[in-house]
């Protein structure tokens, strides 16, 4: 089953605000990865995150790697009209396995 | 370097007919992949390769099979198309080291209806 949960599974804001998706595992990870995904489109890898507590930005998004590697964030600041899509996140247990995902819509 | 090939890009099947999701890619990437993607599930592993004559099952494969003998090609085939395959199917590659710590590469994928 699932080993990856993603919340929420939507996500709708007004251009400007501000956007969170999580990821939680109930296992210890070696890393994560999160992809973009575009409307109609296919899944873009935007980042890796391997160190417990890591934290990268790139430009207004930030990502997050747990302490205990159980659980990762992105966090978007003040949303676009371009980053409509949905987010996953992947985790490798063996095999890739990736979240349920979270979409974003973003009103303008 | 046309990266992560997926062909057809729309198909449709009557229950019981068979074919093949061709994909191929062009980096030497030693991992490859097959996911479906369907709403609300994200995308679930059907199969994987970490290199020429080797598969593996992934999260949900019964229905597919694949077959891995050159590195570049890595086709999905549906042995007898039932409705519940109806599905977006994305291929993906990596380089030597596989998912655990390389970023996939995807296809475009594969649109797959089945009446």
């Amino acid at each position: 089953g699932q080993q990856v949960m993603q919340i929420p599974q939507y996500q709708h804001v007004q251009e400007g605000e501000d956007f969170t998706t999580y990821c939680n595992s109930s296992t210890t990870l070696s890393n994560i990865q999160w992809y973009k995904q575009r409307p109609g489109g296919h899944p873009v890898f935007l980042i890796q995150l391997v160190k417990s507590g890591e934290v990268k930005k790139q430009k207004r998004l930030t990502f997050q790697f747990g302490e205990a590697k159980k659980n990762s964030s992105l966090h978007i600041t003040a949303t676009q009209t371009t980053d409509v899509g949905t987010y996953f996140c992947a985790a490798y247990t063996g095999k890739l396995i990736f979240g349920q995902g979270t979409t974003l819509q973003v009103k303008p | 370097n046309a990266g992560v090939t997926q062909t057809p890009k729309f198909q449709v099947l009557k229950t019981g007919q068979s074919m093949t999701l061709q994909c191929a890619q062009d980096m030497n990437h030693e991992y490859m992949s097959w996911y479906r993607q369907d709403p609300g599930m994200g995308l679930r592993l059907i199969h994987y390769s970490v290199g020429a004559g080797i598969t593996d099952q992934g999260e949900v494969p019964n229905g597919y099979n694949v077959s891995r003998s050159t590195t570049e090609d890595f086709p999905l085939r549906l042995l007898s198309a039932a409705p519940s395959q109806t599905s977006v199917y994305f291929c993906a590659s990596s380089y030597s080291g596989g998912p655990s710590n390389q970023p996939q590469h995807f296809g475009d994928g594969t649109r797959l209806s089945i009446l």
